[in-house]
């Protein structure tokens, strides 16, 4: 099945910076999810947005769902070094979830 | 605590061999995942379960089986038959409906020399 679209594929940064990453599909969804993986580990799941049009932040994350059901961002402000990983979309519709391939984040002290 | 668990986390087996890949949860769950993970790559949905004694393939369900004989367990056999078996495999869980969160487990490295 068709993946998820999802952008930059990596991103270097300094400390403090702010990051901002996004998913787009041609199909909609009904929810859309974001997660966070460390290396070796499973995903983590971050923020869940169930409407279009909702922004939903969780500490320093913030995630929105798009309008059109077909794309959602998440952004990170003020970067930690422990913000370093792989983020992922997902949108889920029925019984069909779809991924995004990632965006790796390194954040630089 | 309530949550996904895989076992083992390191696994290592010989070409030709089937191998099962342990994935229990606590959630109540009623849907159970697994999933592969190669390396740079999304997640590819190998089978599902949405109900006990039911399942169905997903993206690449070639070389591979499952069997969901209770709530709590959705164990995957690696056959011999999947092609190129080595790679980071995880399972999730989630409730039902039209709108849900899938939950994953720790994950499973598997080696096939």
């Amino acid at each position: 099945g068709q993946q998820l679209n999802q952008s930059p594929q990596s991103m270097f940064i300094q400390e403090g910076e702010d990051v901002s990453m996004n998913c787009t599909s041609s199909s909609i969804f009904n929810t859309w999810l974001w997660y966070k993986q460390d290396p070796g580990e499973g995903p983590v799941l971050l923020i869940a947005l169930y409407k279009a049009g909702e922004l939903t932040s969780n500490g320093r994350l913030t995630a929105q769902f798009g309008i059109t059901r077909k794309d959602s961002f998440l952004n990170i402000s003020a970067s930690i070094p422990s913000d370093v990983g792989i983020y992922f979309c997902a949108g889920q519709t029925n019984n069909d979830m779809r991924f995004g391939a990632g965006t790796r984040l390194t954040v630089k002290p | 605590d309530g949550g996904i668990t895989q076992s083992p986390k390191y696994l290592f087996r010989k070409e030709g061999q089937n191998v099962t890949l342990s994935c229990e949860q606590n959630l109540n769950h009623d849907a159970m995942y697994w999933y592969r993970q190669d390396p740079g790559q999304g997640l590819r949905l190998i089978y599902y379960s949405q109900i006990v004694n039911d399942f169905q393939k997903g993206d690449i369900a070639e070389g591979y089986s499952v069997s969901r004989e209770k709530k709590e367990s959705f164990p995957l056999t690696v056959t011999s038959a999947q092609k190129n078996p080595t790679a980071f495999y995880l399972c999730a869980s989630s409730g039902t409906g039209t709108s849900y969160e899938q939950y994953f487990g720790p994950g499973t490295r598997l080696t096939v020399t």
